[in-house]
Order: structure tokens, then C-alpha cells, then sequence
């Protein structure tokens, strides 16, 4: 079947260290892939996302790479803000029309300055 | 623009008593999800419509629960009868089109508790 597993969290970090948030990703047929983040009280927003092997997404500062050959989409950002406290979620939908998005289970990512 | 909207943001019933959670999708999207997350499961994929049709309902828990889209503009989740362990925030969201790489539009949430 189709799966998301990310890194258990929380993840605590200071202001300006660099952050990475591992995703692996299972799927039947050719899958696209989603970064999703949400704020304390909010709905999820799209962070970036990449629908096809090698593709890299980005987004205010944020970057993941399609890593076929590993199963991976793996979160990174190389200087961390204390705004950017949230939880993350790595998603996938499979290359078949009308399909719904399948989520990992979030990783919390807290930011003291 | 209006973004997707839901309703009521929270609901405190108790155990037995009938819910229905309420959704308008952003004007002109075709697609509506409805998800529920608690700290235990994440995030799972109730069910979902293209064009106001139910396309997979799979993940909807048991017969309590029913979700209906009578037009593209509204739907519904409805819980009867409610069980403590239906606690949890419930989100609609929609997406232009049915395309698998498209966004999806979250709502702000309905936070359910059941005495």
C-alpha cells in the first residue's frame, strides 16, 4: 500500500541551527510529494512539494529532493527562526487520477531563541 | 477570498447525542476532503468527492458516521450517535480540479469533544 513515515518528534532546536526532518515514503505506482506545515490553531498550508524523481522543492528558505532510490523526502532548512514553530507533515499522492493526499503523522518542531 | 470554511469551529456534546460538522469549499474546487486528526493516528483521510460524488469512504470508521456533498458548495460530516472516542479535530479541505499534484486548501478545523 501506499505510506508516509517521518521522524518522531518533538524536535527542539535554537534560533539559526539547522534543521532536517527525515521522510520515507512507500508507494505502489509513481508518487508526488508534499510538505505540509501547520501553525498552533490552524489548518495545514502546502509548504513545497516535488512530482517527480530528483525534483527539488522549495519555499521560504525550506528545500526537499526526491530521492527515488532511497524512498525519501527528507525536510531541510539551513537556519531556523522561531516562527517557523510547527508541526510538519511529509504527504504523498500516487499517480492515479482523483486520488486523496496520505499523510505521515507530523513531527512537532519547537524554536527558542 | 474566502478560504474553506467550517463549521462550528468547536463542539462539546455528550456521548449519544447526534453531531453534523459543516464545510463550504473554496469557490470553484472540485475536490473535498474530509480528514480527522488526533494525537494518537495523525491525520486520516475520512473520505473524499470529485464533483460532489464520494470517490473513497474506506476511511470512514463505522456506520455512525455519514458524510454527504448535495452540492459544491457545501458538505456535511455527520456523527449518530457520538462515542468519546470520536474526540477529535475534524478538517475539510478542497482542491481545484481532481490532479493528484494539486493543493490542497485546509479549513481551520472543527475541535469535537465528546463527554
Amino acid at each position: 500500500g501506499n505510506s508516509v513515515t517521518q521522524m518522531e518528534g518533538p524536535v527542539t532546536l535554537s534560533e539559526e541551527a539547522f534543521l532536517t526532518i527525515n521522510c520515507t515514503y512507500t508507494a505502489t505506482g509513481y508518487p508526488s510529494l508534499f510538505w505540509y506545515v501547520q501553525y498552533p490553531g490552524e489548518g495545514l498550508q502546502l509548504l513545497l512539494k516535488a512530482t517527480k524523481a530528483d525534483d527539488k522543492g522549495s519555499n521560504k528558505g525550506f528545500e526537499a529532493t526526491y530521492r527515488k532510490e532511497t524512498t525519501s523526502f527528507h525536510l531541510e532548512k539551513g537556519s531556523v527562526q522561531v516562527s517557523d514553530s510547527a508541526v510538519y507533515f511529509c504527504a504523498l499522492t500516487v499517480n492515479q487520477a482523483g486520488t486523496a493526499l496520505i499523510f505521515g503523522k507530523g513531527t512537532t518542531l519547537s524554536v527558542s531563541s | 477570498d474566502a478560504g474553506v470554511i467550517q463549521s462550528p469551529r468547536h463542539e462539546v456534546t455528550e456521548m449519544g447525542q447526534e453531531v453534523t460538522l459543516r464545510c463550504k469549499p473554496i469557490s470553484g474546487h472540485n475536490s473535498l476532503f474530509w480528514y480527522r486528526q488526533t494525537m494518537m493516528r495523525g491525520l486520516e483521510l475520512l473520505i473524499y468527492f470529485n464533483n460532489n460524488v464520494p470517490i473513497d469512504d474506506s476511511g470512514m470508521p463505522e456506520d455512525r458516521f455519514s458524510a454527504k456533498m448535495p452540492n459544491a458548495s457545501f458538505s456535511t460530516l455527520k456523527i449518530q450517535p457520538s462515542e468519546p472516542r470520536d474526540s477529535a479535530v475534524y478538517f475539510c479541505a478542497s482542491r481545484l480540479g481532481t490532479t493528484f499534484t494539486g493543493e490542497l486548501f485546509f479549513g481551520e478545523g472543527s475541535r469535537l469533544t465528546v463527554l
